[in-house]
Protein backbone atom coordinates (compact mmCIF):
# COMPACT_ATOMS: atom_id res chain seq x y z
CA UNK A 1 0.00 0.00 0.00
CA UNK A 2 1.47 3.64 -1.14
CA UNK A 3 2.76 5.74 1.75
CA UNK A 4 0.34 8.71 3.41
CA UNK A 5 2.63 12.07 4.62
CA UNK A 6 0.26 14.41 7.25
CA UNK A 7 0.74 17.27 9.46
CA UNK A 8 1.82 16.38 12.56
CA UNK A 9 -0.89 18.60 14.19
CA UNK A 10 -3.42 21.13 13.03
CA UNK A 11 -5.66 23.12 15.16
CA UNK A 12 -9.55 24.63 14.16
CA UNK A 13 -12.15 26.81 16.16
CA UNK A 14 -15.64 25.56 16.70
CA UNK A 15 -17.82 25.99 14.24
CA UNK A 16 -15.54 26.12 11.27
CA UNK A 17 -14.42 23.88 8.63
CA UNK A 18 -11.29 21.69 9.23
CA UNK A 19 -9.57 20.84 6.36
CA UNK A 20 -7.18 18.07 6.88
CA UNK A 21 -4.73 17.72 3.73
CA UNK A 22 -2.69 14.32 3.08
CA UNK A 23 -0.17 13.32 0.18
CA UNK A 24 0.16 10.04 -1.26
CA UNK A 25 2.09 10.66 -4.24
CA UNK A 26 3.07 6.97 -4.96
CA UNK A 27 -0.82 5.56 -4.72
CA UNK A 28 -1.67 3.53 -7.72
CA UNK A 29 -4.40 3.13 -10.02
CA UNK A 30 -5.80 0.61 -7.65
CA UNK A 31 -5.94 1.89 -4.25
CA UNK A 32 -8.33 4.01 -2.50
CA UNK A 33 -8.08 6.34 -0.06
CA UNK A 34 -9.06 6.02 3.40
CA UNK A 35 -9.78 8.16 6.41
CA UNK A 36 -10.26 7.03 9.95
CA UNK A 37 -10.03 8.92 13.30
CA UNK A 38 -9.46 7.91 16.35
CA UNK A 39 -10.71 10.30 19.59
CA UNK A 40 -8.47 9.81 22.80
CA UNK A 41 -9.13 6.22 24.25
CA UNK A 42 -11.35 5.33 21.64
CA UNK A 43 -11.06 2.89 18.88
CA UNK A 44 -10.49 4.42 15.10
CA UNK A 45 -13.87 5.73 13.53
CA UNK A 46 -14.38 5.08 9.81
CA UNK A 47 -15.07 8.66 8.53
CA UNK A 48 -15.23 8.18 4.18
CA UNK A 49 -13.18 6.97 1.72
CA UNK A 50 -13.07 7.30 -2.13
CA UNK A 51 -11.00 6.61 -5.39
CA UNK A 52 -11.39 9.02 -7.77
CA UNK A 53 -13.99 11.18 -7.15
CA UNK A 54 -15.00 13.57 -4.31
CA UNK A 55 -16.92 11.91 -1.97
CA UNK A 56 -19.54 13.23 0.78
CA UNK A 57 -21.39 11.80 3.69
CA UNK A 58 -22.85 12.70 7.01
CA UNK A 59 -19.67 13.30 8.54
CA UNK A 60 -17.39 14.66 5.93
CA UNK A 61 -16.44 15.46 2.18
CA UNK A 62 -13.13 14.28 0.92
CA UNK A 63 -11.53 16.10 -2.18
CA UNK A 64 -9.14 14.06 -3.69
CA UNK A 65 -6.68 16.03 -6.53
CA UNK A 66 -7.48 15.10 -10.47
CA UNK A 67 -3.84 13.15 -10.13
CA UNK A 68 -4.51 11.73 -6.97
CA UNK A 69 -1.48 12.59 -5.25
CA UNK A 70 -3.21 14.50 -2.75
CA UNK A 71 -6.42 14.61 -1.30
CA UNK A 72 -8.03 16.73 1.86
CA UNK A 73 -10.42 15.51 4.47
CA UNK A 74 -13.10 18.46 5.28
CA UNK A 75 -15.39 19.03 8.35
CA UNK A 76 -17.28 21.46 7.36
CA UNK A 77 -18.44 22.61 10.95
CA UNK A 78 -16.20 20.96 13.22
CA UNK A 79 -17.11 20.81 16.94
CA UNK A 80 -15.17 20.05 19.87
CA UNK A 81 -15.92 16.82 19.77
CA UNK A 82 -14.23 16.50 16.36
CA UNK A 83 -10.97 16.89 18.60
CA UNK A 84 -8.71 13.48 17.40
CA UNK A 85 -6.05 12.34 15.67
CA UNK A 86 -7.15 11.78 12.02
CA UNK A 87 -5.48 8.98 9.71
CA UNK A 88 -5.15 8.95 5.93
CA UNK A 89 -4.79 5.50 4.48
CA UNK A 90 -4.46 4.59 1.33
CA UNK A 91 -5.12 0.81 0.39
CA UNK A 92 -5.80 -1.27 -2.78
CA UNK A 93 -9.34 -2.24 -2.78
CA UNK A 94 -9.25 -6.22 -3.94
CA UNK A 95 -6.04 -7.35 -3.97
CA UNK A 96 -4.15 -6.25 -0.83
CA UNK A 97 -5.85 -8.02 1.99
CA UNK A 98 -7.73 -6.32 4.46
CA UNK A 99 -4.74 -4.45 6.81
CA UNK A 100 -5.15 -1.25 7.76
CA UNK A 101 -1.44 0.49 7.49
CA UNK A 102 -1.86 3.33 10.32
CA UNK A 103 0.75 5.89 10.20
CA UNK A 104 1.38 9.06 12.60
CA UNK A 105 -1.55 10.81 12.14
CA UNK A 106 -2.80 13.99 12.22
CA UNK A 107 -3.78 16.03 15.39
CA UNK A 108 -6.69 17.97 14.95
CA UNK A 109 -7.97 19.93 17.69
CA UNK A 110 -10.99 21.79 17.71
CA UNK A 111 -11.31 25.30 20.00
CA UNK A 112 -13.75 27.04 21.40
CA UNK B 1 -26.80 -1.82 20.89
CA UNK B 2 -22.87 -2.40 20.48
CA UNK B 3 -21.40 -3.16 17.16
CA UNK B 4 -17.97 -4.56 17.77
CA UNK B 5 -17.60 -5.38 21.54
CA UNK B 6 -14.48 -6.42 23.69
CA UNK B 7 -14.08 -7.91 26.91
CA UNK B 8 -12.78 -7.10 29.34
CA UNK B 9 -12.05 -3.52 29.25
CA UNK B 10 -9.32 -3.07 31.48
CA UNK B 11 -6.75 -6.10 32.49
CA UNK B 12 -3.65 -5.90 34.70
CA UNK B 13 -1.60 -9.09 35.63
CA UNK B 14 1.53 -10.09 36.52
CA UNK B 15 4.64 -11.48 33.85
CA UNK B 16 4.54 -14.84 33.26
CA UNK B 17 0.86 -15.28 33.20
CA UNK B 18 -1.84 -15.84 30.70
CA UNK B 19 -4.59 -14.14 29.77
CA UNK B 20 -7.74 -13.85 26.88
CA UNK B 21 -9.47 -11.08 25.43
CA UNK B 22 -12.97 -11.90 23.51
CA UNK B 23 -14.00 -10.28 20.94
CA UNK B 24 -17.70 -10.16 19.58
CA UNK B 25 -18.83 -8.25 16.33
CA UNK B 26 -23.18 -7.97 15.79
CA UNK B 27 -22.51 -6.67 12.42
CA UNK B 28 -23.03 -9.98 10.59
CA UNK B 29 -19.25 -9.11 9.08
CA UNK B 30 -17.25 -12.25 7.64
CA UNK B 31 -13.76 -10.48 8.53
CA UNK B 32 -12.00 -9.36 12.15
CA UNK B 33 -9.28 -8.50 13.02
CA UNK B 34 -6.93 -7.89 15.95
CA UNK B 35 -4.47 -4.74 15.87
CA UNK B 36 -1.85 -3.51 19.02
CA UNK B 37 -1.45 -0.07 20.05
CA UNK B 38 1.61 0.94 21.88
CA UNK B 39 2.39 3.95 24.20
CA UNK B 40 3.76 5.56 21.37
CA UNK B 41 0.47 5.05 19.88
CA UNK B 42 0.98 3.56 16.71
CA UNK B 43 -1.95 0.74 15.74
CA UNK B 44 -0.46 -2.07 13.88
CA UNK B 45 -2.41 -5.54 12.54
CA UNK B 46 -1.63 -8.45 14.11
CA UNK B 47 -4.21 -10.99 12.82
CA UNK B 48 -7.32 -11.21 10.23
CA UNK B 49 -9.82 -14.01 10.18
CA UNK B 50 -11.86 -14.24 7.44
CA UNK B 51 -14.72 -17.08 7.61
CA UNK B 52 -12.67 -18.17 10.74
CA UNK B 53 -10.08 -19.07 8.27
CA UNK B 54 -6.69 -16.99 9.51
CA UNK B 55 -5.64 -14.31 6.17
CA UNK B 56 -3.17 -12.48 8.11
CA UNK B 57 -0.73 -13.17 10.45
CA UNK B 58 2.03 -10.42 11.12
CA UNK B 59 5.34 -11.45 12.84
CA UNK B 60 3.65 -11.07 16.18
CA UNK B 61 5.52 -13.84 18.73
CA UNK B 62 3.66 -17.34 18.74
CA UNK B 63 2.69 -16.90 22.59
CA UNK B 64 -0.09 -14.97 20.74
CA UNK B 65 -2.62 -17.37 19.37
CA UNK B 66 -6.32 -16.07 17.79
CA UNK B 67 -9.15 -18.09 18.18
CA UNK B 68 -12.43 -18.01 15.76
CA UNK B 69 -14.78 -20.11 17.35
CA UNK B 70 -17.46 -18.52 14.55
CA UNK B 71 -17.28 -15.77 12.41
CA UNK B 72 -18.98 -13.79 15.39
CA UNK B 73 -15.99 -13.66 17.24
CA UNK B 74 -12.03 -13.75 17.63
CA UNK B 75 -10.64 -14.18 20.93
CA UNK B 76 -7.04 -13.39 21.45
CA UNK B 77 -4.99 -15.67 24.06
CA UNK B 78 -1.51 -14.67 25.14
CA UNK B 79 0.81 -17.14 26.93
CA UNK B 80 3.47 -16.14 29.47
CA UNK B 81 2.94 -12.39 29.25
CA UNK B 82 5.89 -9.93 29.00
CA UNK B 83 6.45 -6.47 30.11
CA UNK B 84 6.21 -5.35 26.29
CA UNK B 85 2.65 -6.91 25.58
CA UNK B 86 1.89 -3.72 27.88
CA UNK B 87 -0.61 -1.91 25.13
CA UNK B 88 -4.38 -1.32 24.22
CA UNK B 89 -5.66 -4.32 22.19
CA UNK B 90 -8.35 -3.46 19.42
CA UNK B 91 -10.67 -5.98 17.51
CA UNK B 92 -12.14 -4.75 14.07
CA UNK B 93 -14.68 -6.21 11.89
CA UNK B 94 -15.65 -5.81 8.12
CA UNK B 95 -18.10 -7.06 5.46
CA UNK B 96 -15.10 -8.83 3.91
CA UNK B 97 -11.39 -9.25 3.12
CA UNK B 98 -11.04 -7.13 0.23
CA UNK B 99 -9.12 -3.61 0.54
CA UNK B 100 -12.92 -1.55 -0.13
CA UNK B 101 -14.16 -2.15 3.06
CA UNK B 102 -14.40 -0.24 5.86
CA UNK B 103 -13.49 -1.66 9.37
CA UNK B 104 -15.43 -0.94 12.51
CA UNK B 105 -13.41 -0.93 15.90
CA UNK B 106 -14.12 -2.14 19.14
CA UNK B 107 -13.46 0.43 22.42
CA UNK B 108 -10.04 -1.54 22.97
CA UNK B 109 -8.89 -3.58 25.67
CA UNK B 110 -5.91 -1.97 28.19
CA UNK B 111 -3.34 -4.44 28.91
CA UNK B 112 -0.76 -3.28 31.63
CA UNK B 113 1.99 -6.63 32.71
CA UNK B 114 3.36 -5.61 35.55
Amino acid sequence: DAKTTQPTSMDCAEGRAANLPCNHSTISGNEYVYWYRQIHSQGPQYIIHGLKNNETNEMASLIITEDRKSSTLILPHATLRDTAVYYCIVRAAETSGSRLTFGEGTQLTVNP
Amino acid sequence: DTAVSQTPKYLVTQMGNDKSIKCEQNLGHDTMYWYKQDSKKFLKIMFSYNNKELIINETVPNRFSPKSPDKAHLNLHINSLELGDSAVYFCASSQGWQGRNEQFFGPGTRLTVL
